[in-house]
Order: structure tokens, then C-alpha cells, then sequence
């Protein structure tokens, strides 16, 4: 199976502009999980999407955007980009519980000028 | 809700001696808790985990331990090699929580 892809894999960006970033989950995986990394930082929960419902959703501000389509494919958009935007945008999918493992992509890096 | 804290932040051991990373959580409900291997600019990957049902789990030089009472499971690394030098985090969750539930991370070093 392949696994977990995401474009593009770097992105440079402005601030004030927008970003839309893509995920496309591991064949047969329903449940995908969008993670915020900063340099020396850990996984910072962003939110989590299933059969294109968000399940959960992590405290940050409502700049940060996602959604999923009927192919499990997600995309995950960040309005009016500010410095410390800049990250490793990380999703993971997995099949559909809780508890199932997640698979990482390899990550979007996003850099805010 | 659930926390996870992971201790420590940094742990530095002479090439094949033992590391032990340590991580407790608060939510009783918990049970599945994974472990992940950052190398340098790479994806977080599953090295191993451990479910609610069982105390220990082995595979090669990696072993997680489980102990439910005191709310903390540990990952022991036995004969250390170079490329196990990574950041290592655990994480915790339950069968009602769309969330994993991260700890800080380990950044792992090996000595030579």
C-alpha cells in the first residue's frame, strides 16, 4: 500500500497570505489528523476528520481551516499567515477508531516571511 | 481532559547501555498508548505499543511497560546503537477521544 502523502512538501509564504495544504490518507483509511511541529516543539493537535466530519479540534485560532472529501483526501487552509505560522505541518491517517494506529505523511514545511 | 507527561526532555547514554523514557497520564479511560521515533527531519513512526490488556510488550531491543494502577508506561531501549539517537514521543488515548494525546518528546542521544 502506499502511504500517507502530502503536497507540497515546502511553501513559502507572506504574511497575510493564505495556505492550503493537502493530505491524501493511506488506501482504505477514513480517519485523517492534521498536527502543528515547531522547531524543538511537540505535536500540537490541530483537529481530526472522519467520512468528512471533524470529530475533534485542537485550541487553536479560526485561521486554521480544514475539511475532508468523500475519498478521505483532506486539505487543511491557514488564513491571514503570521510568522509564527511557520511550521512542520504534519497529517496522519489511520483506518477509523480512536485507538487505531496513525501513519504519518512527511510533512509540509511552511515558512512565513 | 487527558495529559501526558514524558520525562526526559533530553537523555543522553553511552552506546550500548539502556535508556528508559518515562510517561504518565491522567485519564484512567486511557487505553492505547503508542510510541513514536522521530529521526532529524524525518516523520514521526510507530516503533511500538501497548493496549490496556497487557503489561508488557516486546520486539527486539524495544519494550514498553504498562502499569495501569499508577497511570504510567515507560519504553526501554536495550543495547543502544547510533541509530537509535532520535526524539521519541509517547502518546495516550481511549476508545471516546478523537485526539491522541501527546507527550513533550525525548530527544534521544547516543554516545559513542
Amino acid at each position: 500500500k502506499a502511504g500517507v502523502t502530502q503536497t507540497p512538501r515546502y511553501l513559502i509564504k507572506t504574511r497575510g497570505q493564505q495556505v492550503t495544504l493537502s493530505c491524501s490518507p493511506i488506501s482504505g483509511h477514513r480517519s485523517v489528523s492534521w498536527y502543528q511541529q515547531t522547531p524543538g516543539q511537540g505535536l500540537q493537535f490541530l483537529f481530526e476528520y472522519f467520512s468528512e466530519t471533524q470529530r475533534n479540534k485542537g485550541n487553536f485560532p479560526g485561521r486554521f481551516s480544514g475539511r475532508q472529501f468523500s475519498n478521505s483526501r483532506s486539505e487543511m487552509n491557514v488564513s491571514t499567515l503570521e510568522l509564527g505560522d511557520s511550521a512542520l505541518y504534519l497529517c496522519a491517517s489511520s483506518p477509523k477508531n480512536p485507538t487505531d494506529t496513525q501513519y504519518f505523511g512527511p510533512g509540509t514545511r511552511l515558512t512565513v516571511l | 481532559g487527558e495529559n501526558v507527561e514524558q520525562h526526559p526532555s533530553t537523555l543522553s547514554v553511552q552506546e550500548g547501555d539502556s535508556a528508559v523514557i518515562k510517561c504518565t497520564y491522567s485519564d484512567s479511560a486511557s487505553n492505547y498508548f503508542p510510541w513514536y521515533k522521530q529521526e532529524l527531519g524525518k516523520r514521526p513512526q510507530l516503533i511500538i505499543d501497548i493496549r490496556s490488556n497487557v503489561g508488557e510488550k516486546k520486539d527486539q531491543r524495544i519494550a514498553v511497560t504498562l502499569n495501569k494502577t499508577a497511570k504510567h508506561f515507560s519504553l526501554h531501549i536495550t543495547e543502544t546503537q547510533p541509530e537509535d539517537s532520535a526524539v521519541y514521543f509517547c502518546a495516550a488515548n481511549s476508545d471516546s477521544n478523537y485526539q491522541l494525546i501527546w507527550g513533550a518528546g525525548t530527544k534521544l542521544i547516543i554516545k559513542p
